[in-house]
């Protein structure tokens, strides 16, 4: 089975602390994304990794950044975090596109709140 | 681009009724869509996936789902209800784009009820 791991469940930050979410997966996928779960307004996708080293902006990437150096690692920072950045953060990954679109495989999500 | 519509933000059913849960997407070509389900507190879990070939998709836990072109629909179905299936369910699409990126509607939060 894939397995997804979000490094805490839950976090408490204050705003204007630097904020690192880490996301490890064990099934050497290619692809990594980080999302944001908000009610009412479902899944946005916030940054994408294709590979080492790569990324590609999301819908909502403006506050956050992502470090991938290894490919089973993909981290989230919030360089400088509001209150607007408190929400659920879902980490996902996927095998490489071929001809069709694979599943993605989530973690648990960590519940970030912003003081 | 590509959207996904779910017009039910909250449906309650009794148990051993049947469900259905609506979903439109939008799309120029042939979407890939996806059902996913979130259990209270837990990440997303597949249900079933939709890339081609036969319209009727059979899912885990006793779900299928139905794409039609004509109507840009492609809703969840599930025969009997069960308690355990209280959750949230998101309907995605995918295509646009060859490094996957995966369009999710806002979900259903599904209430069962004895």
């Amino acid at each position: 089975d894939v397995k997804v791991t979000q490094s805490s469940r839950y976090l408490v930050k204050r705003t204007g602390e630097k904020v690192f979410l880490e996301c490890v997966q064990d099934m050497d996928h290619e692809n990594m994304f980080w999302y944001r779960q908000d009610p009412g307004l479902g899944l946005r996708l916030i940054y994408f990794s294709y590979d080492v080293k790569m990324k590609e902006k999301g819908d909502i990437p403006e506050g956050y950044s992502v470090s991938r150096e290894k490919k089973e690692r993909f981290s989230l920072i919030l360089e400088s975090a509001s209150t607007n950045q408190t929400s659920m953060y879902l980490c996902a990954s996927s095998p490489p596109s071929r001809v069709n679109q694979e599943t993605q495989y989530f973690g648990p999500g960590t519940r970030l709140l912003v003081l | 681009a590509q959207s996904v519509t779910q017009p039910d933000i909250h449906i309650t059913v009794s148990e051993g009724a049947s469900l259905e849960l609506r979903c439109n997407y939008s799309y120029g070509a042939t979407p890939y869509l996806f059902w996913y389900v979130q259990s209270p507190g837990q990440g997303l879990q597949l249900l079933l996936k939709y890339f081609s070939g036969d319209t009727l998709v059979q899912g885990i836990k006793g779900f299928e789902a139905e794409f039609k072109r004509s109507q840009s629909s492609f809703n969840l179905r599930k025969p009997s209800v069960h308690w355990s299936d209280a959750a949230e369910y998101f309907c995605a699409v995918a295509g646009e784009r060859g490094y996957q990126k995966v369009t999710f509607g806002t979900g259903t939060k599904l209430q069962v009820i004895p």
